[in-house]
């Protein structure tokens, strides 16, 4: 059974980078297509980062997008969010989610999510 | 961007109750691409219906989605308390992907 596990610091200062890895488990990340972020920050909704294909191609959220960068690493069967430049707004829990094809690629399997905050 | 609306803000009913919620787009979405999740606190979110009206593995059959074009609803026939809980809507046709800011079921 496949499982994801995000992993990064909790804590990140202001103007600083966030890196965030995510790994699965239980099977190959090539079995998916893509693989996403998705994030929500504290008592709000769901906010879409972006997405990985396994094979690196990438899509991200327009707000984001300049700030953003997710990589693939097959070796280690994981991708990997990085955020830069960040400030108090991006204080979220973060998740990895992966797109399900045999749920018409709705997100059918999700990471327990990580707290990330962002202060000095 | 998509943006979902998705009414009322919150729901107060009480067990064994019918509870309907609505997800409404700025624009058409495939019906494919309409998702509804459960969020109960501190846990990620639960794929409940997929292609506006599917049922995912092992979601009991109370739970039922239907609409098209702008307007999805999702209703849950009789609720238990197990049900009661934060429910958004998605859209993954047109990147980016969006949600709705949720809808919470909460105990009358």
């Amino acid at each position: 059974q496949v499982q994801l596990q995000e992993s990064g610091p909790g804590l990140v200062k202001p103007s600083g980078t966030l890196s965030l890895t995510c790994a699965v488990s239980g099977g190959s990340i090539s079995s998916s297509d893509w693989w996403s972020w998705v994030r929500q920050s504290p008592g709000k909704g769901l906010e879409w980062i972006g997405e990985i294909y396994h094979s690196g191609s990438t899509n991200y959220s327009p707000s984001l997008k300049s700030r953003v960068t997710m990589s693939v690493d097959k070796s280690k069967n994981q991708f990997s969010l990085e955020l830069r430049s960040l400030t108090a707004a991006d204080t979220a829990v973060y998740y990895c989610a992966r797109p399900g094809v045999t749920v018409g690629n709705a997100f059918d399997l999700w990471g327990q999510g990580t707290m990330v905050t962002v202060s000095s | 961007e998509i943006v979902l609306t998705q009414s009322p803000g919150t729901l107060s009913l009480s067990p064994g109750e019918r509870a309907t919620l609505s997800c409404r787009a700025s624009q058409s979405v495939t019906n494919t691409y309409l998702a509804w999740y459960q969020q109960k606190p501190g846990q990620a979110p639960r794929l409940l219906i997929y292609g506006a009206s599917n049922r995912a593995p092992g979601i009991p059959d109370r739970f039922s989605g239907s609409g098209s074009g702008t307007d999805f609803t999702l209703t849950i026939s009789r609720l238990e308390p197990a049900d009661f809980a934060v429910y958004y809507c998605h859209q993954y046709r047109r990147s980016p992907g969006t949600f709705g800011h949720g809808t919470k079921v909460e105990i009358k």
